[in-house]
């Protein structure tokens, strides 16, 4: 597997509150993702990143941001939790050491947010 | 922007048996790259094939074939020999440069 940590895990929080999740990896890929998995609309797009401050909104950006200071880490920041961002998150990473669009993503394992 | 359909939100399969996987696309770009993910219930994403936009030839994995039809805009996945552990959520996507795309994906069955 694709050196790739999602922290947290799981997490509840209570709408209105401030939520960032981390994304960490160990290949040096210059991409990564965050999407967001709904049961009926598979995994949609929020943002992502081409390099360290290099960021491009998705497809379901509004209410979520993202930084990326450093090549291992991606952070997705929800400025303030809604319970429609409830949902399963997961970080994604990609190269394309051949070409710019042939490279597969490598997934995280996943945080469960739970927004009440 | 692209869009990814997957017009089969479910389908099962008798196990050793023959199923296809319905993905459709739509875009205005020559060049890109289409995936199959499955994902099982332990919701770990795995790759199970890709193909070049570019290519004619229809990618092959195992059991797992695809059929690229690019003027339909269309990219089917065919199990052969379908085995218990074939059974998970089926997602198809695009990808152009850094942006990828997914289907909602399909639950498939394996039947004993």
């Amino acid at each position: 597997d694709a050196g790739i940590t999602q922290s947290p895990r799981h997490k509840v929080t209570e709408t209105g509150t401030p939520v960032t999740l981390r994304c960490h990896q160990t290949e040096n890929h210059r991409y990564m993702y965050w999407y967001r998995q709904d049961p009926g609309h598979g995994l949609r797009l929020i943002h992502y990143s081409y390099g360290v401050k290099d960021t491009d909104k998705g497809e379901v950006s509004d209410g979520y941001s993202v930084s990326r200071s450093k090549t291992e880490d991606f952070l997705l920041t929800l400025e303030s939790a809604t319970s429609s961002q409830t949902s399963v998150y997961f970080c994604a990473i990609s190269d394309f050491y051949r070409g710019p669009h042939n490279s597969p993503l490598h997934f995280g394992n996943g945080t469960r947010l739970t927004v009440t | 922007a692209q869009t990814v359909t997957q017009s089969q939100p479910e389908m099962s399969v008798q196990e050793a048996e023959t199923v296809t996987l319905s993905c459709t696309y739509d875009t205005s770009e020559s060049d890109y790259y289409l995936f199959w993910y499955k994902q099982p219930p332990s919701r770990q994403m795995i790759l199970v094939i890709r193909q070049e936009a570019y290519k004619q030839q229809n990618a092959t994995e195992n059991r797992f074939s695809v059929n690229f039809q690019k003027a339909a805009k269309s990219f089917s996945l065919k199990i052969s020999d379908s085995q218990l552990g074939d059974a998970a959520m089926y997602f198809c996507a695009y990808r152009r440069w850094g942006d990828m795309r997914f289907g909602a994906g399909t639950r498939l069955t394996v039947k004993p």
